[in-house]
Parts: C-alpha cells; sequence; structure tokens
C-alpha cells in the first residue's frame, strides 16, 4: 500500500511570494490533515478535512492560508503572502474515516522563507 | 497551544539502555497517542492507550496512563541505536480525532 505522497519535498522562496504544496493521502482515506511543524515543536492542527469537506479550520490563519480538497481526494495548501515565520515543514496526513484514532503521515514539505 | 509536554526534551544513552520519555496534558482526554519521527521524515504511529486504560505493550514500548496525573510515559526497553529520532505524545481533543501534539523528546541512542 503506498504511502501519503506530498510534493515538493524542499521549497525556498523569499517573503511575500506564494508557495503552494501537494498532498495525496492514501487510497480510500476520507480523512485529511495538514499540520505545520515548526524547528523544534511539535506538529500543529491547521486544517482537517473529511472527504471534500472542512471539519475543522480553526487554526488555520485565513488571512494567509487556504487550503482545498476539492474531489475529496488530494489536496493542496497555499501561503500567500508568505512571511518570515511560515518557514516550517508542512505535514500532511491522513486515515480512513474521522473518528479511526491513527494517522499516516506523509514525509512533508520544509519550507524556508528569506 | 500544545497540550501535551514531553520531558525530558532531550536524551542521550547507549544502546542497551532503557528510555524512558514523560508527557504530561491539561484536559480531559479520549485517548494518547505516541509518535515516533526520525530527522526529515514524517511521523510515525507507535501506540495507542484509551483513556480507560493504564498500561499498554508493544513489542520493546510499554505506555502508561495516568489520567489522574493528566500524565503518560514511554519506555523503549534494550534500546538501538535505530531508535534515534524525535518521539512525540499527542491528544485527541474529544471531537473528531483532531490530534493535539507535544513538543517532542529527542532521543540519541549512542552504539
Amino acid at each position: 500500500e503506498a504511502g501519503v505522497a506530498q510534493s515538493p519535498r524542499y521549497k525556498i522562496i523569499e517573503k511575500r511570494q506564494s508557495v503552494a504544496f501537494w498532498c495525496n493521502p492514501i487510497s480510500g482515506h476520507a480523512t485529511l490533515y495538514w499540520y505545520q511543524q515548526i524547528l523544534g515543536q511539535g506538529p500543529k492542527l491547521l486544517i482537517q478535512f473529511q472527504n471534500n469537506g472542512v471539519v475543522d479550520d480553526s487554526q488555520l490563519p485565513k488571512d494567509r492560508f487556504s487550503a482545498e480538497r476539492l474531489k475529496g481526494v488530494d489536496s493542496t495548501l497555499k501561503i500567500q503572502p508568505a512571511k518570515l515565520e511560515d518557514s516550517a515543514v508542512y505535514l500532511c496526513a491522513s486515515n480512513p474515516f474521522q473518528y479511526q484514532e491513527t494517522q499516516y503521515f506523509g514525509p512533508g514539505t520544509r519550507l524556508l522563507v528569506l | 497551544s500544545q497540550q501535551g509536554e514531553e520531558d525530558p526534551q532531550a536524551l542521550s544513552i547507549q544502546e542497551g539502555e532503557n528510555a524512558t520519555m514523560n508527557c504530561s496534558y491539561k484536559t480531559s482526554i479520549n485517548n494518547l497517542q505516541w509518535y515516533r519521527q526520525n530527522s526529515g521524515r514524517g511521523l510515525v504511529h507507535l501506540i495507542l492507550i484509551r483513556s480507560n486504560e493504564r498500561e499498554k505493550h508493544s513489542g520493546r514500548l510499554r505506555v502508561t496512563l495516568d489520567t489522574s496525573k493528566k500524565s503518560s510515559s514511554l519506555l523503549i526497553t534494550a534500546s538501538r541505536a535505530a531508535d534515534t529520532a524525535s518521539y512525540f505524545c499527542a491528544t485527541d481533543n474529544n471531537a473528531g480525532n483532531m490530534l493535539t501534539f507535544g513538543g517532542g523528546t529527542r532521543l540519541m541512542v549512542k552504539p
């Protein structure tokens, strides 16, 4: 079974530029999560999708971050415009359904904002 | 804010020794999970313990949960160099499996 795929693996941009990250969850997984992990800290949940609907986005900075999962499969997270403090690893995770506890993580996208 | 706080933040031991890391949290939980993260990689689920359980084992891993103290511990026995990683506890917030992670314990196992 293929794992959660993310791309790109690394991205370097200048502040005020835009960037997008892509995630393809494990096949058949209805629930998808985006996390932000700042260096030396644990992951922080940004948004949770159930199929193509948003379950929780209370910690997503909506003035600059957006995410979508249009067909209930893969998802895109966008930052526009980026700030220095957005430098982090962006992790995508999925699980088969909302109340299945274990989450399966992708390798992450490491973003550096200069 | 992060609900779980791991202690210690960093731990260095010799191969073959046991490693114990602790996690404290603030609010009631459905379950508590431990994840491992190797450098530059995503997180891997290790073990889950439910709020009505006190102890759980999986291979060389032993997890305890004390809901009265809002704390959990992860014990890795007979550690190996391959156990070198960061370990995170994560709590389920009682509402649809949204996990809150602690800051992690960075474990180094020296060969």
